[in-house]
Parts: structure tokens; sequence; C-alpha cells
């Protein structure tokens, strides 16, 4: 089965300050992962995915991952913070499973992220 | 270019009393699915489907129903509300390859009383 863990569910940054917010994965095969960010009232947007290709991945809105295996770590990392970029953050792994369904989703629990002015 | 689009925005229930939440897609995604995000809990897994007529459970399936007849389409139904549903809920379509994101709508707000 796979997970994900993420670590701070509230990490507040000041303004320009690096962002750094924690995934770590489980998953028996290679996975899929994906972060996500969600504004107040809203569905849950794409920031960015790794697919197997390259170890870093640029997303939108200046936002980048680094996939590292051997610490099964995501992290999601932004080198200057903005006033928009408090939001919410979910990590996500989808992994090829052998039965039906092998496309689920799995989410970790968020992490809130606040800019401080 | 429409997306996801989730019917109603906001209900409020008492318990006992049922309906159904709406989901439709114009993206001819063969997967699609329902969550349900709770405080701390992140988002939970209710059902999947792979493709019209294709369902499946997923982590918290209790209490709900789903059907695809289409692929448009994939309705959830609450058969008997109880408080512990009061939740917000995304419907979620995607492609049905493991690369591929999910696209979400925007959410049902529903409260149990």
């Amino acid at each position: 089965a796979q997970s994900v863990t993420q670590l701070g569910s509230h990490v507040s940054v000041s303004e320009g300050a690096l962002v750094l917010l924690r995934c770590n994965y489980s998953s028996s095969v290679p996975p899929y992962l994906f972060w996500y960010v969600q504004y107040p009232n809203q569905g849950l947007q794409l920031l960015l995915k790794y697919t197997s290709a390259a170890t870093l991945v640029k997303g939108i809105n200046g936002f980048e991952a680094e996939f590292k295996k051997s610490e099964t770590s995501f992290h999601l990392t932004k080198p200057s913070a903005h006033m928009s970029d408090a939001a919410e953050y979910f990590c996500a792994v989808r992994a090829p499973m052998s039965n039906f369904g092998n496309e689920k989703l799995t989410f970790g629990t968020g992490t809130r992220l606040t800019i401080i002015p | 270019n429409a997306g996801v689009t989730q019917t109603p925005k906001f209900q409020v229930l008492k318990t006992g009393q049922s309906m159904t939440l709406q989901c439709a897609q114009d993206m001819n995604h063969e997967y699609m699915s329902w969550y349900r995000q709770d405080p701390g809990m992140g988002l939970r897994l209710i059902h999947y489907s792979v493709g019209a007529g294709i369902t499946d459970q997923g982590e918290v399936p209790n209490g709900y129903n789903v059907s695809r007849s289409t692929t448009e389409d994939f309705p959830l139904r609450l058969l008997s509300a109880a408080p512990s549903q009061t939740s917000v809920y995304f419907c979620a379509s995607s492609y049905r390859t493991v690369r591929s994101p999910l696209h979400f709508g925007n959410g049902t707000r529903l409260t149990v009383t």
C-alpha cells in the first residue's frame, strides 16, 4: 500500500524567506508524486508532478520539488515567499498496482502555509 | 472549458435525509472519484470509477452510493445523512494512467444537523 506523510501541519515563514514543505512517501513500486495547492474555499490545483523523468521538477508560481529515492522524499521549495503563497499544500502519491483501481491517488494530511509580512 | 463541475456548492440536510451530489466533467476522462475533506485528515477517497459501469470503494465508502452510467457524470448519493457526514466533498477526474494528475471541482460544503 502507498502512503504519504507531511511533516508539519502548519508552517510560517516571513515574506521573502525560503519556503520548505516536507513530504515523505511510502510505496512498494516506483511512485508518481504530486503537489497540490488549495486556496480558501476553492478546489485543489496542481502545482507540479514527478513522473520518473527529471528528479528536480519545476512547477507553477516559482515552486519546485526534488525527488530523492534514497530518502523517499519529495519536498516542496520556493526561494522567496510571497504573500499570495498563503494556502494549504497537499502532497499525493499515485502508484501502479496489479489489481483493479491502480490509479488511486493517496493524499497527505496537508500543510497550511502562513506568510508573515 | 468547464473542467469538473460540482453542484450544489452548499447544502444543509437533516439527519436521515437523502440527497445526491452531482459531478460532471467535459474532458473525456475515464477515471472519476469522490473525496471528502475534513480538518486534519487531508482528503479521503470515498468511491471511484475507471469507466462507465465500473465503480469501486475507496477508504471511507460507508453511507455513500455511486453509479456511473456515462463517461461524463459521477453522482454521489447519501442514503441517510448523518452528522458524521458533515464535510467538504470534492469530485476529481483524470485520464486512466498513473502519470495523470487529478482535476478537481470546487467542492460541495455539506452540513448535516
